[in-house]
């Protein structure tokens, strides 16, 4: 049993490249989210998806996309790289009855440096 | 409007000293949830605690508690005779039911070094 997985680990990119950062579950859940982390800043929702085929945005969206195609991964695109995306991408997934009362299982985080 | 404070940006304790992270909260909901998380230097996020708004039983887990106060909208975690291995960033989080929706608000973090 896995947990949660993220793929890959650091990447540098240049600005206006792109990239898909990739979460796995391994634990059924429905619930998966993508959240940064910035000093100081705590963790932001990015992205969320409440089932499979399902997304929505979260408190800072722009610049992102993602997609839910199987239930067990969460994709989390960037078309065009800006080095205001560099952060660390942590992806998490929750039970979904009740979610607001469900614990997160989180990931173990990606490093992305945009230059 | 939902919003988690943790004013405390980072705090030095020596070995063995007892600290408290401070967590305030704002939500309108009546029904939410709060919770702690730890972030030791390897990274990964780690599950401490979770407590929802009509639970106000203090609880205490080894050397960590967790005061609940909702006349403060506060949810303080205490950790009792601390350890260089507590050095981490401690977060705080609320989750709303109204938005049902799961998504965790944090806090900023309290950056938390144990010297020996």
């Amino acid at each position: 049993n896995a947990g949660v997985t993220q793929t890959p680990k650091f990447r540098v990119l240049k600005t206006g490249q792109s990239m898909t950062l990739l979460c796995a579950q391994d634990m059924n859940h429905e619930y998966m989210y993508w959240y940064r982390q910035d000093p100081g800043m705590g963790l932001r929702l990015i992205h969320y998806s409440v089932g499979e085929g399902t997304t929505a945005k979260g408190e800072v969206p722009d610049g992102y996309n993602v997609s839910r195609l199987k239930k067990q991964n969460f994709l989390l695109g960037l078309e065009s790289a800006a080095p205001s995306q560099t952060s660390v991408y942590f992806c998490a997934s929750s039970y979904s009855e009740r979610s607001y009362q469900e614990t997160q299982y989180f990931g173990p985080g990606t490093r992305l440096l945009v230059l | 409007a939902q919003k988690v404070t943790q004013a405390q940006t980072e705090i030095s304790v020596v070995e063995k000293e007892d600290v408290t992270l401070d967590c305030v909260y704002e939500t309108r909901d009546t029904t939410y949830y709060l919770f702690w998380y730890k972030q030791p230097p390897s990274g990964e996020l780690v599950f401490l605690i979770r407590r929802n708004s009509f639970d106000e039983q203090n609880e205490i887990s080894g050397r960590y508690s967790w005061n609940f106060q909702k006349s403060t909208s506060s949810f303080n975690f205490t950790i009792t005779a601390s350890q260089v291995v507590d050095s981490a960033v401690y977060f705080c989080a609320l989750s709303e039911a109204e938005s049902n929706t799961g998504k965790l608000i944090f806090g900023q973090g309290t950056t938390l070094q144990v010297k020996p």
